[in-house]
């Protein structure tokens, strides 16, 4: 079936530094790539998204990349802060009906102050 | 702000017990989901719902159903509860067409 493996399972850095989380698809019908944040007791909060028209979006400290040739997008998060430290899910959708999006197994960052 | 609320944060049921996990939303939302999270595992669909009354499966329906008989609510039964069925649960909406899901904070179920 279709999936979406997701790199490192683990991420610790220290605070100032960045922070970058990888995800491959194998879907080629997907065009919709959202970021979920999930903070300790809480439900997954979408962070960013890219659609398959766009090669990169930036929100402040937040950066996606899209390369849909190698079926590949990224997390870029820089200038880490202790308030980062979560577990960050990508995700890969056919449509942005968000029917039968396909998650990643989720990376758990730990920003050291 | 949209939210998405889960009748329990934790619950403790036996195996072979009848169990129901309650989500509802109040910015009226087409589409619900209901997924179950897993370490390593990411989330995983149950099922998801596009309208009232309309389910569809997903990726892991064996041993659950549900329920929507009101936009706003989105039930998820399990009819039998199992030992591999201890996991965290989460709820989550979306307007119809797009791709953006809200999640309500899980429900920590365990079967023991």
């Amino acid at each position: 079936g279709e999936n979406v493996e997701q790199h490192p399972s683990t991420l610790s850095v220290q605070e100032g530094d960045s922070a970058v989380i990888k995800c491959t698809y194998s879907d080629s019908a997907s065009n919709y790539f959202p970021w979920y944040k999930q903070e300790l007791g809480k439900g997954p909060q979408l962070i960013i998204d890219i659609r398959s028209n766009v090669g990169e979006k930036k929100d402040q400290r937040i950066a996606v990349t899209l390369n849909k040739t190698a079926k590949h997008f990224s997390l870029h998060i820089t200038e880490t802060q202790p308030e980062d430290s979560a577990v960050y899910f990508c995700a890969a959708s056919p449509n942005t009906g968000g029917f039968k999006t396909i998650f990643g197994a989720g990376t758990r960052l730990f920003v050291k102050a | 702000d949209v939210k998405v609320t889960q009748s329990s944060r934790y619950l403790v049921k036996r195996t072979g017990e009848k169990v129901f996990l309650e989500c509802v939303q109040d910015m009226d939302h087409e589409n619900m989901f209901w997924y179950r999270q897993d370490p390593g595992l990411g989330l995983r669909l149950i099922y998801f719902s596009y309208d009232v009354k309309m389910k569809e499966k997903g990726d892991i329906p064996e041993g659950y159903s549900v329920s929507r008989e009101k936009k706003e609510r989105f039930s998820l039964i399990l009819e039998s509860a199992s030992t591999n069925q201890t996991s965290m649960y989460l709820c989550a909406s979306s307007l119809r067409g797009r791709g953006e899901q809200y999640f309500g904070p899980g429900t920590r179920l365990t079967v023991t």
